[in-house]
């Protein structure tokens, strides 16, 4: 069964920083690229980045203005977001996912709340 | 990259068939047949029902199909139960390996 497993969650002041953390199992996870998706309350999901099975490539929101890095420990079946200069504005929760080719996620995990306040 | 449109709310009763439109542009879901349909409870994860314009995953009911014509893609659900009460996203491939996600569709079964 495939299971995904955010955490790293929680309340940071403006500016902060906080990293994700996106546990693997069921599949095979060095095979597979992944996906952030955030969703800020009450509103619809929003793409955050992608990186390939490999590592090598990392694709990004232009709205994130290299504020945020994804990458992955393969030898650990783990996925992580760094984000950095937080904002108010990405106070979401944030749910990693599996992608089905390059288009579509086909499993979630079930999300971790970041909340950007002072 | 700007949110695919669809309608905020689309309400049906049970048995009847709905349609929820998601609608971008020549760059996004009129370039490439990819796009995904997601299907959401409240505060619950996302659940892929639909990939590439009208594929099903395995496990998906048959009463959910998806279909596209120009810049804008659609999903239908045919045979409205109460179990379709949820919110529903759209999604398409932009450019090299990017998305962008539609700004959500709330279904009401009365």
């Amino acid at each position: 069964e495939v299971q995904l497993l955010e955490s790293g969650g929680g309340l940071v002041q403006p500016g902060g920083s906080l990293r994700l953390s996106c546990a693997a199992s069921g599949f095979t996870f060095s095979t597979n690229d992944m996906a952030w998706v955030r969703q800020a309350p009450g509103r619809g999901l929003e793409w955050v980045s992608t990186i390939t099975a490999s590592g090598l490539n990392a694709y990004y929101a232009d709205s994130l203005k290299g504020r945020f890095k994804v990458s992955r420990d393969n030898s650990k079946n783990t996925l992580y977001l760094q984000m950095d200069s937080l904002r108010a504005e990405d106070t979401a929760v944030y749910f990693c996912a599996k992608n089905l080719r390059a288009s579509a996620s086909d499993y979630w995990g079930q999300g971790t709340l970041v909340t950007v306040s002072s | 990259q700007s949110a695919l449109t669809q309608p905020a709310s689309v309400s049906g009763s049970p048995g009847q068939s709905i349609t929820i439109s998601c609608t971008g542009t020549s760059s996004d879901v009129g370039a490439y047949d990819y796009v995904s349909w997601y299907q959401q409870y409240p505060g619950k994860a996302p659940r892929l029902i639909i990939y590439e314009v009208s594929n099903r995953p395995s496990g998906v009911s048959n009463r959910f199909s998806g279909s596209k014509s120009g810049n804008t893609a659609s999903l239908t659900i045919s045979g409205l139960q109460a179990e379709d009460d949820a919110d529903y996203h759209c999604s398409s491939y932009v450019n090299t390996i990017k998305r962008v996600f539609g700004t959500g569709t709330k279904v009401t079964v009365l």
